[in-house]
């Protein structure tokens, strides 16, 4: 079985600080990795993602992740937040053989202030 | 691009009737297409996935008889809420994968905003 777990239901960070968001999985298997952004009554959207090759990943709006396989991490940054950065952030998780099932993480709320 | 669209973005019934909601892929053809249901401050929990031509297969616990699934082609999931009551007002957020391989990404719909009153 595996699992998703977002330390931090709430982030708040000033405007032009470092956003980091934390994800640890659990996998027997090795696990392909996604973070995603949801805004207020809308669906997700991809960030990023974590198959295999480079460990660093690079997504949309200034995001990066990187995946740490002795730490089973795959933490959420951006150097600079910004006000529209404020959304829902969901961590998933899914792997080979698992028909592409996604298991998401409880989410963390990122609040940004000026 | 991968556009999932759903039909209606929002709905209000009454406790006893039956709701349908479409998802549709609009650029691409969709092999699988997933159903997931989220409450309010909480995360995606998946209820089913639907494989065109097949029955669906549902995550345990969700009842298959109140949750209808239908994947009549490769760009169209239906969810049909039967006699619905209060306690399945929810957000219901729907995916689909371009093709078949792990690696794919799901691209989600906007979800449906469900009240049953």
């Amino acid at each position: 079985a595996q699992s998703v777990t977002q330390l931090g239901s709430h982030v708040s960070v000033s405007e032009g600080a470092l956003v980091l968001l934390r994800c640890n999985y659990s996998s027997s298997v090795p696990p392909y990795l996604f973070w995603y952004v949801q805004y207020p009554n809308q669906g997700l959207q991809l960030l990023l993602k974590y198959t295999t090759g480079a460990t660093l990943v690079k997504g949309i709006n200034g995001f990066e992740a990187e995946f740490k396989k002795s730490e089973t991490s795959f933490h959420l940054t951006k150097p600079s937040a910004h006000m529209s950065d404020a959304a829902e952030y969901f961590c998933a998780v899914s792997f080979t053989g698992g028909g592409n099932k996604l298991t998401f993480g409880t989410g963390t709320q990122l609040k940004v202030e000026l | 691009g991968a556009v999932v669209s759903q039909h209606p973005s929002r709905v209000i019934c009454k406790s006893g009737t039956s709701v349908k909601i479409e998802c549709r892929s609009l650029d691409f053809q969709a092999t699988t297409m997933f159903w997931y249901r989220q409450f309010p401050k909480q995360s995606l929990m998946l209820m089913a996935t639907s494989n065109e031509g097949s029955k669906a297969t549902y995550e345990q616990g969700v009842e298959k008889d109140k949750f209808l699934i239908n994947h009549a082609s490769l760009t169209l999931s239906t969810l049909t809420v039967t006699s619905a009551h209060p306690e399945d007002s929810s957000f219901y957020i729907c995916s689909a994968n371009k093709g078949g391989s792990f690696q794919e990404t799901q691209y989600f719909g906007p979800g449906t905003r469900l009240l049953v009153l």
